[in-house]
């Protein structure tokens, strides 16, 4: 019930397309749901993230997509950029706990 | 500017050494967290703190052990280095969660990392 699945486990997309990436929970408590970001030689990132009291946020070219009842969410990468190329975590957190559940990554290649 | 600071970026040691792992941060921040990266597993906690001298296991603790001494400072100890423990080594912090008026503010902030190699 603590896992957090993501999907694909990789992913090229050509330069100006969407990339998207998904992921799904199990635990009804969760409430955070944060996107990191995670280049070669370096820690992920916090790259946006989203509470269950709204289905959607953008942040430029960086949305996440949120349903409640699938209890699913993805990322969207619009006009995507060889600078995007990266590993991405999703993850969540819930209930009185400072603990996030990640999923497994996602290393994105973008072609240019 | 936000700063986590590990004390090593590439370790090799020996099968059956005792490694220590060191971690400071300068925010102020309640708990710290230490995680190791694995292809194809994602980040996996190891153990967390959340305040000085407290500590909690995490997913994965066998063969570690933890030691926050003061504040700023989280250490992770190998007891007996095992090539299974040769991996990717993060070190996170954070803000307390209950303590958190503003959104973000639970944000984990990692260290570069200490890539570690038991031979």
């Amino acid at each position: 019930q603590q896992q957090v699945k993501q999907s694909p486990q990789s992913l090229i997309v050509q330069k100006g397309g969407i990339s998207i990436i998904n992921c799904a929970y199990e635990n009804t408590a969760f409430d955070y749901f944060p996107w990191y970001q995670q280049f070669p030689g370096k820690g992920p990132a916090l790259l946006i993230a989203i509470r269950p009291d709204v289905s959607e946020k953008k942040e430029g070219r960086f949305t996440i997509s949120f349903n409640k009842s699938a209890k699913q969410f993805s990322l969207h990468i619009m006009d995507s950029q060889p600078g995007d190329s990266a590993t991405y975590f999703c993850a969540a957190s819930g209930g009185a706990t400072n603990k996030l559940i990640f999923g497994t990554g996602t290393l994105l290649a973008v072609q240019p | 500017d936000v700063k986590v600071t590990q004390s090593s970026r590439y370790l090799v040691k020996r099968t059956g050494e005792k490694v220590f792992l060191e971690c400071v941060q300068d925010m102020d921040h309640e708990n710290m967290f230490w995680y190791r990266q694995d292809p194809g597993l994602g980040l996996r906690l190891i153990y967390f703190s959340y305040d000085v001298k407290m500590k909690e296991k995490g997913d994965i603790p066998e063969g570690y052990s933890v030691s926050r001494e003061k504040k700023e400072r989280f250490s992770l100890i190998l007891e007996s280095a095992s090539t299974n423990q040769t991996s990717m080594y993060l070190c996170a912090s954070s803000s307390q969660r209950e303590t958190s008026v503003f959104y973000g503010e639970e944000t984990q902030y990692f260290g570069p990392g200490t890539r570690l190699l038991v031979l």
